[in-house]
C-alpha cells in the first residue's frame, strides 16, 4: 500500500493567513492527488484533484501543487469556513489511501 | 441533485454481520461514468477506503478487509450494499458511501455518514 502522510497534524492560524499542509507519499504517485475538507459532523468534501486543479465550485483561494511523492495544499487567505481538517488522497492505485489528516484551527 | 443515503442497525454483536444500504438518488447507479464507495473513518480520526463497486457487479476491496468484505449492487433499486462480516470493536466508526469517477479515484459525493457500534 502507498502511504500518505501529512503534515503538520495541527495548525493554529487567524482568518486572513497564507496557510500551507503538505502530504507526502512513500513512493510516486505522479499527479494522481484529491485533497479533501471535512467539517465536523460532516461528509469529506472534493477540494482540489490530480494535484492541482479545483473542483467545480472550490474557491479559488484554495491550490494545489506537487507531484511524485511532495504535495502542498495552500489557502491563500483562510476564511472563517476553512477551518476545518484537510485530508489528502492518493489514488495512482489500489488501494486509495489517505493522510492522517490536518486540523486547521483557529488562533 | 445527486444524493446518496446509508441506512442499516446502528448497533451490531462481535462476530457478526454489519450489513449497510446506499440509496441513491439524482443520478442512476449504471451510468457508466462511476463507481460507488465505502470509505470508513472511526470518530476523530482519518479515512479508510473499504472497496468500489461498478454497475456490472465488479469490485475491488481494501485487501486489509477483502476477506470479511462483500460490496454488491441493485440496479432495479438503485443502491449498492456492504457486508463486513465477524465485527469486532475496531469496527466501529462511521460508514461513508460515495461515488467515484471511473476515470479517476477521487470521491466527489458523499453520503451523510452512519455510526456503527460493535457491541455485546
Amino acid at each position: 500500500d502507498i502511504q500518505m502522510t501529512q503534515s503538520p497534524s495541527t495548525l493554529s492560524a487567524s482568518v486572513g493567513d497564507r496557510v500551507t499542509i503538505t502530504c507526502r507519499a512513500s513512493q510516486s504517485i505522479s499527479s494522481w492527488l484529491a485533497w479533501y475538507q471535512q467539517e465536523p459532523g460532516k461528509a469529506p468534501k472534493l477540494l482540489i484533484y490530480k494535484a492541482s486543479d479545483l473542483e467545480s465550485g472550490v474557491p479559488s483561494r484554495f491550490s494545489g501543487s506537487g507531484s511524485g511523492t511532495e504535495f502542498t495544499l495552500t489557502i491563500s487567505s483562510l476564511q472563517p469556513d476553512d477551518f476545518a481538517t484537510y485530508y489528502c488522497q492518493q489514488y495512482n492505485s489500489y488501494p486509495w489511501t489517505f493522510g492522517q489528516g490536518t486540523k486547521v484551527e483557529i488562533k | 441533485q445527486v444524493q446518496l443515503q446509508e441506512s442499516g442497525p446502528g448497533l451490531v454483536k462481535p462476530s457478526e454481520t454489519l450489513s449497510l444500504t446506499c440509496s441513491v438518488s439524482g443520478v442512476s447507479i449504471s451510468n457508466t461514468h462511476y463507481y460507488w464507495a465505502w470509505i470508513r473513518q472511526p470518530p476523530g480520526k482519518g479515512l479508510e477506503w473499504i472497496g468500489d463497486v461498478y454497475y456490472t457487479g465488479s469490485t475491488f476491496y481494501n485487501p486489509s478487509l477483502k476477506s470479511r468484505v462483500t460490496i454488491s449492487v441493485d440496479t432495479s433499486k438503485n443502491c449498492f450494499s456492504l457486508r463486513l462480516s465477524s465485527v469486532a470493536a475496531t469496527d466501529t466508526t462511521i460508514y461513508y458511501c460515495a461515488r467515484r469517477l471511473s476515470h479517476r479515484g477521487t470521491f466527489d459525493y458523499w453520503g451523510q455518514g452512519t455510526l456503527v457500534a460493535v457491541s455485546s
